[in-house]
């Protein structure tokens, strides 16, 4: 059963900690999406790779945030510092390219920043 | 700009009533419409999905919805409500030329026996 993977599931950091988050998206999949879901702010696209190069993190803040792909069966999300304001679920997921197909997401990780 | 409205927060049924979940968009050409439904503590997982041809679109777990253009929606239906609908329901329009989706803020579902 293909899914996407994400660690850690639950994460509690204190304030001006590193923070780093994995994703492990379906193998033969291309693209790999970062997103941030909030009770304020819902779901927002933070960053989206297409054959491990990143296309777009204009939703990023960019001074504290940065996401890579190391390899094909890799991504990471990674704060730092990290903030209380960063508290939120990060979703990967992850899809084939092209505007129709669906995005498979993973179960979230949970960050309380303390 | 790409948009994507719910009107509806929260909605409230009886078990084995029907449902309805408001979607309205905006969009300068015909888009790719999406719902998605969320389980509390996992992911997304896709009902169902409109790119182009019949307007009236079938999903998963009894699901349907339906593209009017005229009306810039795209409204989720379901003819009976079963316990297990509980959920929250999002609907997302894809932009072309990107792999991008925009979602809505999301409906809250809650079933009542």
């Amino acid at each position: 059963d293909a899914r996407v993977t994400q660690t850690p599931r639950h994460k509690v950091t204190e304030m001006g900690q590193e923070v780093t988050m994995r994703c492990q998206p379906i193998l033969g999949h291309n693209t790999v999406f970062w997103y941030r879901q909030t009770m304020m702010q819902g779901l927002e696209l933070l960053a989206y790779f297409r054959n491990r190069a990143p296309l777009d993190d204009s939703g990023m803040p960019k001074d504290r945030f940065s996401a890579e792909m190391p390899d094909a069966t890799l991504a990471t999300l990674k704060i730092q510092p990290s903030e209380p304001r960063d508290s939120a679920v990060y979703f990967c997921a992850s899809g084939l390219e092209g505007g129709n197909t669906e995005a498979f997401f993973g179960q979230g990780t949970r960050l309380t920043v303390v | 700009a790409q948009s994507v409205t719910q009107p509806d927060i929260h909605i409230t049924v009886s078990e084995g009533a029907s449902l309805e979940l408001r979607c309205n968009y905006s969009y300068g050409a015909t888009p790719y419409l999406f719902w998605y439904v969320q389980s509390p503590g996992q992911g997304l997982q896709l009902l169902l999905k409109y790119f182009s041809g019949d307007t009236l679109v079938q999903g998963i777990k009894g699901f349907e919805a339906e593209f009017k253009r005229s009306q810039s929606s795209f409204n989720l239906r379901k003819p009976s409500v079963h316990w297990s609908d509980a959920a929250e329901y999002f609907c997302a329009v894809g932009v072309k030329g990107t792999d991008k989706l925009i979602f809505g803020t999301g409906t809250r579902l809650q079933v009542f026996p």
